[in-house]
C-alpha cells in the first residue's frame, strides 16, 4: 500500500494563477482532509470529506475549493492564488467515524510570489 | 469552542536528557487524544493515542503520554531522549465526529 500520496511535492505560483493539488489513498478510507501548516500555527483544517460525494468547510475554507472525485481521490483547488496561501499543504484520511486516527501524505509545498 | 494548547512552543535537550511536553485540551465529553510527530521535510506519523482504559499510554520509539482526566491534559514524556527524536509535535484531539483539532506544536532540537 502506498498509503496517502500526494501530488506535486513543490510548486512555485504567480499571484493570480490557478493549481490543483492532488491526493489518493489506497486504505479504502471513507473520510479525508485538506490542512494547511504554516509556521508557529500548527495544522488548520481547510476542507473535509466525511465521505464520498460529501464535502464540508473546515477553518480556513476561503481562497480554496475541493472536490471527491471518488473514494479515494480528493483534490484541492486554489483558483487565483495569493501570497498569503503560501504555506505546507497536506492530505490525510482516516477510516470510519469513531475513530479519529488520520493518516497523512507527505505534504505539498507551495510557494506564491 | 474546543481547543488544544501547547505550552512549550520550542525545546532544547542534550541527549539523555528527560523530555515533557505539556497538551491541554478544553472539551468535557469523551476524548481520544493523539501525540504525531513530524521529523525534518517529512509528513505526520501517529506517536501513540489514547481512546480509553489505562491512562498511561506507550508509543512508539520510548515515548509515553499520560491521560490525566481532571486536569485537563494529555503530557508526552521520553525518559531519555536521542538526536533522533529531533522533531515537531503535535498534540491532537477531536473537533467533532470526524474532525481533528491539532496544537500549534512544539519544535524539539537534541544536541549530541
Amino acid at each position: 500500500n502506498a498509503g496517502v500520496t500526494q501530488t506535486p511535492k513543490f510548486q512555485v505560483l504567480k499571484t493570480g494563477q490557478s493549481m490543483t493539488l492532488q491526493c489518493a489513498q489506497d486504505m479504502n478510507h471513507n473520510s479525508m482532509y485538506w490542512y494547511r501548516q504554516d509556521p508557529g500555527m500548527g495544522l488548520r483544517l481547510i476542507y473535509y470529506s466525511a465521505s464520498e460525494g460529501t464535502t464540508d468547510k473546515g477553518e480556513v475554507p476561503n481562497g480554496y475549493n475541493v472536490s471527491r472525485l471518488n473514494k479515494r481521490e480528493f483534490s484541492l483547488r486554489l483558483e487565483s492564488a495569493a501570497p498569503s496561501q503560501t504555506s505546507v499543504y497536506f492530505c490525510a484520511s482516516k477510516v470510519l467515524a469513531g475513530n479519529n486516527e488520520q493518516f497523512f501524505g507527505p505534504g505539498t509545498r507551495l510557494t506564491v510570489l | 469552542a474546543q481547543s488544544v494548547s501547547q505550552h512549550n512552543h520550542h525545546v532544547i535537550l542534550s541527549e539523555a536528557a528527560s523530555l515533557e511536553l505539556g497538551c491541554n485540551y478544553s472539551y468535557g465529553g469523551t476524548v481520544n487524544l493523539f501525540w504525531y510527530v513530524q521529523y525534518p521535510g517529512q509528513h505526520l506519523q501517529l506517536l501513540l493515542k489514547y481512546f480509553s482504559g489505562d491512562p498511561l499510554v506507550k508509543g512508539i520509539k520510548g515515548f509515553e503520554a499520560e491521560f490525566i482526566k481532571s486536569k485537563f491534559s494529555f503530557n508526552l514524556r521520553k525518559p531519555s531522549v536521542q538526536w533522533s527524536d529531533t522533531a515537531e509535535y503535535f498534540c491532537a484531539f477531536p473537533g467533532g465526529t470526524d474532525k481533528l483539532i491539532f496544537g500549534t506544536g512544539t519544535r524539539l532540537q537534541v544536541f549530541p
